[in-house]
């Protein structure tokens, strides 16, 4: 079946940091694959994306690259800030008819002045 | 910016009680979810509804659940008879395609006691 594997957490570091956060996934085909951030007290935030093989998601300074060969989107950025601090979560939806987002577990990241 | 919105934000309930937990999602949204999140677990697709009619549910979206679109605005799940075992926070979320970016809610968190 449809699967991801995210790093566990928590994850501390310190402001300034490079922050890479793993994941590798199971699926058939071709899934579109997403970054999803939960911040304190608030919803779900699609973070990035990427829809087809080599393609790289990037926003606020956050990227991740579609890698077909090693199954994995992992996310990275250069620099971290305290207000990344948040709850990171990779997720696929299959290739072809399915609408629902398969999730990993989530990853804590506390980010320290 | 648009959101979906959940309310209420915490629900606490006996177990045996019915509860309806209410979304309402962004206005020129089509596709309709509920997800759920068990503490310490992964989140979890209960349902998809479109056009009026469930598109999709996993095993978990068993009888005791349902979900309705009573209005134009609103967005509901049901549980009729709340076991222990359904304490989790649910995510209600919205996409304007399927397979869209889904924007989601800042969370429902039921205990049941």
């Amino acid at each position: 079946g449809n699967s991801v594997t995210q790093m566990e957490g928590p994850v501390t570091l310190s402001e300034e940091a490079f922050l890479t956060i793993n994941c590798t996934y199971t699926a058939t085909g071709y899934p579109s694959l997403f970054w999803y951030v939960q911040y304190p007290g608030e919803g779900l935030q699609l973070l990035l994306k990427a829809t087809k093989a080599d393609d790289k998601g990037s926003n606020k300074g956050f990227e991740a690259t579609y890698r077909k060969e090693t199954t994995s989107f992992h996310l990275e950025k250069g620099s971290v800030q305290v207000s990344d601090s948040a709850v990171y979560f990779c997720a696929l939806i299959p290739q072809g008819g399915s609408e629902k987002l398969v999730f990993g577990k989530g990853t804590k990241l506390t980010v320290n002045p | 910016e648009p959101e979906v919105t959940q309310t209420p934000s915490h629900q606490v309930t006996q177990m045996g009680q019915e509860v309806i937990l209410r979304c309402v999602p962004i206005s020129n949204h089509l596709y309709f979810y509920w997800y759920r999140q068990i503490l310490g677990q992964k989140v979890e697709f209960l349902v998809s509804f479109y056009n009026n009619e469930i598109s999709e549910k996993s095993e978990i979206f068993d009888d005791q659940f349902s979900v309705e679109r009573p209005d134009g605005s609103n967005f509901t799940l049901k549980i009729r008879s709340t076991k222990l075992e359904d304490s989790a926070m649910y995510f209600c979320a919205s996409s304007f395609v399927e397979g869209g970016d889904a924007f989601f809610g800042q969370g429902t968190r039921l205990t049941v006691v």
